[in-house]
């Protein structure tokens, strides 16, 4: 099976504009998480759906929003961009909701903003 | 609420050598614990995962962690390192229950594997 997979793996924006990252999850996972990962704040979590969704959100400002298609490809964007959002974003994928499955991680999508 | 605390930020170690790597966890709720390992570039891969049963859980790559409840620790471990571990850490949690995949996840330990 192939894995998780992000595109763009690379992104450079400006101050103020919006992004979208988007992740196709291994086939036949219906969840997909979102993190954040900085040298500053380490990895965090920032949302995660399952069935189209949002079944659970981090503590992020409403500029990060999400969504998931029916087929489970899933898309997160941030508007208004700040320089505090240069990170690495990591997508995981899994089965479902069970607390026994397992995440699978994307390579991730690293953002610059300038 | 739950939390993972890794002491060490950075694990310097030769070639061959045994090592080390501290995790511990604080939760409310029952738990389980994950060790993700992040090559430079790359996304998180699974080591090695505690669900029930046997404390001593063996993962890929010849690395190995013991559960301790009393201690609350999940301390991960390698009996000979090799160049191609040098990477980054980390430990994690996942609440058992509450339906969600939600990782909560340590600071981080880098490995520094030196020939």
């Amino acid at each position: 099976k192939a894995g998780v997979t992000q595109t763009p793996r690379y992104l450079i924006k400006t101050r103020g504009q919006q992004v979208t990252l988007s992740c196709s999850p291994i086939s036949g996972h219906r969840s997909v998480s979102w993190y954040q990962q900085t040298p500053g704040q380490g990895l965090q979590f920032l949302f995660e759906y399952f069935s189209e969704t949002q079944r659970n959100k981090g503590n992020f400002p409403g500029r990060f929003s999400g969504r998931q298609f029916s087929n489970s490809r899933s898309e997160m964007n941030v508007s208004t961009l700040e320089l505090g959002d240069s990170a690495l974003y990591l997508c995981a994928s899994s089965p479902g909701l069970a607390g026994l499955d397992t995440q699978y991680f994307g390579p991730g999508t690293r953002l610059t903003v300038l | 609420a739950q939390s993972v605390t890794q002491l060490d930020s950075q694990v310097p170690v030769f070639e061959e050598a045994p090592v080390e790597l501290r995790c511990n966890y604080s939760s409310s709720v029952s738990v389980y614990l994950f060790w993700y390992v992040q090559y430079p570039n790359q996304g998180l891969q699974l080591l090695l995962k505690y669900l029930s049963g046997s404390t001593l859980v063996k993962g890929i790559n010849g690395f190995e962690a013991e559960f301790n409840k009393s201690q609350t620790s999940f301390h991960l471990r390698k009996p000979s390192v090799h160049i191609s571990d040098t990477a980054e850490y980390f430990c994690a949690v996942k609440r058992t229950g509450g339906a969600t995949n939600k990782l909560i996840f340590g600071t981080g330990t880098l490995l520094a594997v030196q020939p």
